[in-house]
């Protein structure tokens, strides 16, 4: 696609359910990277994929997250068991080296209630 | 801890006012440098950024950054705003040796009075 694609826009779960949220990156993008935005703050990393395999990790707060990049382009973040501070707007990136410009996707707005 | 600090976290101007954000960051070493804009209701986009070479950059709509690698600073600047720049504003900063782990600051919103 012309760029960086997020299902759901929105999405609203109970307390203690399962969420996946997908990240459709710009075709041909190595670099896929995870992000989350509390409102008022800047993006926070999560997680960075270089082709299929997580680069770094070391942004998911606890091991509720978890990412996967089977094929080395569609992006699914699982977040297990969620808990009302996981509400933010997730935001995915996706560029075509490492370290160079990130395009980002317009985010999934996760409430938790 | 490392970290990026954009000092203002709303700014209000007239039309055709200057701007000025300011970016710091407190990473040693080489760095490479953003700012990104986020128009209400849209996704993050690329004003500028800076690898190296001429630490005075030009983007696009106007803005230019001044990389001041004395002061740890990366301020974003434009002569003349227009309404159409009302937006935040996010200063990132890809660490030492670690390009993958862009660090953003808080933001700043910036409000163009018509």
């Amino acid at each position: 696609g012309a760029g960086v694609s997020q299902t759901p826009s929105n999405k609203v779960t109970e307390k203690g359910k399962y969420v996946e949220l997908r990240c459709d990156p710009i075709s041909g993008h190595t670099a896929l990277y995870w992000y989350r935005q509390s409102l008022g703050q800047g993006p926070e990393f999560l997680i960075y994929f270089q082709g299929t395999g997580a680069a770094d990790d070391s942004g998911l707060p606890n091991d509720r997250f978890f990412a996967v990049r089977p094929e080395g382009s569609v992006s699914t973040l699982k977040i297990q068991r969620t808990e009302r501070g996981d509400s933010a707007v997730y935001l995915c990136a996706s560029s075509p080296q490492w370290g160079g410009e990130a395009f980002f996707g317009q985010g999934t707005r996760l409430t938790v209630v | 801890a490392q970290s990026v600090s954009q000092h203002n976290h709303h700014v209000i101007l007239s039309e055709a006012a200057s701007l000025e954000l300011g970016c710091n960051y407190s990473y040693g070493g080489t760095v490479n440098l953003f700012w990104y804009v986020q128009y209400p209701g849209q996704h993050l986009q690329l004003l500028l950024k800076y690898f190296s070479g001429d630490p005075l950059v030009k983007g696009i709509k106007g803005f230019e950054a001044e990389f001041i690698k004395s002061k740890f600073s990366f301020n974003l600047r434009k002569p003349s705003v227009q309404w159409s720049d009302t937006a935040e504003y996010f200063c990132a900063v890809t660490p030492p040796a670690r390009n993958n782990d862009m660090r953003f600051g808080a933001g700043t919103r910036l409000t163009v009075k018509p």
